[in-house]
C-alpha cells in the first residue's frame, strides 16, 4: 500500500510534548519527512533524514522512526507551533511519492 | 540561497489546460529532481509528479493520463500542464525541489527543503 496515515488531529498544553504519528509500509525503507503548515503558507520542512532539521528550525523537534511508524515529537510545544503537520515518503514500488492525510496540532 | 519563483494562470474554465512555470535561483539545476505538489482548498497536500534536468519523469497515477511536465534546463525552469481541468483541480500548485539521500544499508530519504510560493488555480464556468 502506499499510504500514510496520521491522525486527524491532536493537542497538547503548552509546554508539554506531544508526538505525531504516521503510519505505512514505505516507511520500512524510506525515512519520512515532516512539513509544518500555517494557514495562507507553504509547507515547511521542519524534519528530514534520519533527524535531522534544516538550519532555523527549534531543536526542540525531532523525529523517530519504528517498524511501519515515523514520530515527530515536540518536546516544549510552543503557541508558534500550532499548524498543520504532514509526513512524507516515497513508495518505492509504485514509484511514487505519498503524503499522509495531516495532523492538525493544536497548543491549549 | 535557493529560490524558487512560479507563475501561471489562475482562473481556468473546465477543459481548459493548465500552466504552470517554475523558475530556480540559487541552485544547481542539473543535480536534483523539480516537484509539482498541489492542495485543494482545506484539504492534504497531493503529489503531482517529477522531472530532472534531462527531461526524465515521474507522475502520480491519479494524474498521469492528464499531466505533462517538461523542463528548459537552460532557463532553470520546468513547467506543468494539466488537461481538461475541473472543479476537482481547484487548489494551490507548488512547485519544490527534492533531494535525495541513498545509503548503503538500502534505506532512503527524500525531502522537500524549497517551495515556491504556490499558485492558487481556481476552476469555474
Amino acid at each position: 500500500s502506499s499510504e500514510l496515515t496520521q491522525d486527524p488531529a491532536v493537542s497538547v498544553a503548552l509546554g508539554q510534548t506531544v508526538r505525531i504519528t504516521c503510519q505505512g509500509d514505505s516507511l520500512r525503507r524510506y525515512y519520512a519527512s515532516w512539513y509544518q503548515q500555517k494557514p495562507g503558507q507553504a509547507p515547511v520542512l521542519v524534519i528530514y533524514d534520519k533527524n535531522n532539521r534544516p538550519s532555523g528550525i527549534p531543536d526542540r523537534f525531532s523525529g523517530s522512526t519504528s517498524g511501519n511508524t515515523a514520530s515527530l515529537t515536540i518536546t516544549g510545544a510552543q503557541a508558534e507551533d500550532e499548524a498543520d503537520y504532514y509526513c512524507n515518503s516515497r513508495d518505492s514500488s509504485a514509484n511514487l511519492v505519498v503524503f499522509g492525510g495531516g495532523t492538525k496540532l493544536t497548543v491549549l | 540561497q535557493v529560490q524558487l519563483q512560479q507563475w501561471g494562470a489562475g482562473l481556468l474554465k473546465p477543459s481548459e489546460t493548465l500552466s504552470l512555470t517554475c523558475a530556480v535561483y540559487g541552485a544547481s539545476f542539473r543535480d536534483y529532481y523539480w516537484i509539482w505538489i498541489r492542495q485543494p482548498p482545506g484539504k492534504g497536500l497531493e503529489w503531482i509528479g517529477e522531472i530532472n534536468h534531462s527531461g526524465s519523469t515521474n507522475y502520480n497515477p491519479s494524474l498521469k493520463s492528464r499531466v505533462t511536465i517538461s523542463v528548459d534546463a537552460s532557463k532553470s525552469q520546468f513547467s506543468l500542464n494539466l488537461s481538461s481541468v475541473t472543479a476537482a483541480d481547484t487548489a494551490v500548485y507548488y512547485c519544490a525541489r527534492r533531494n535525495r539521500v541513498v545509503y548503503t544499508s538500502g534505506w532512503s530519504a527524500e525531502y522537500f527543503q524549497h517551495w515556491g510560493q504556490g499558485t492558487l488555480v481556481t476552476v469555474s464556468s
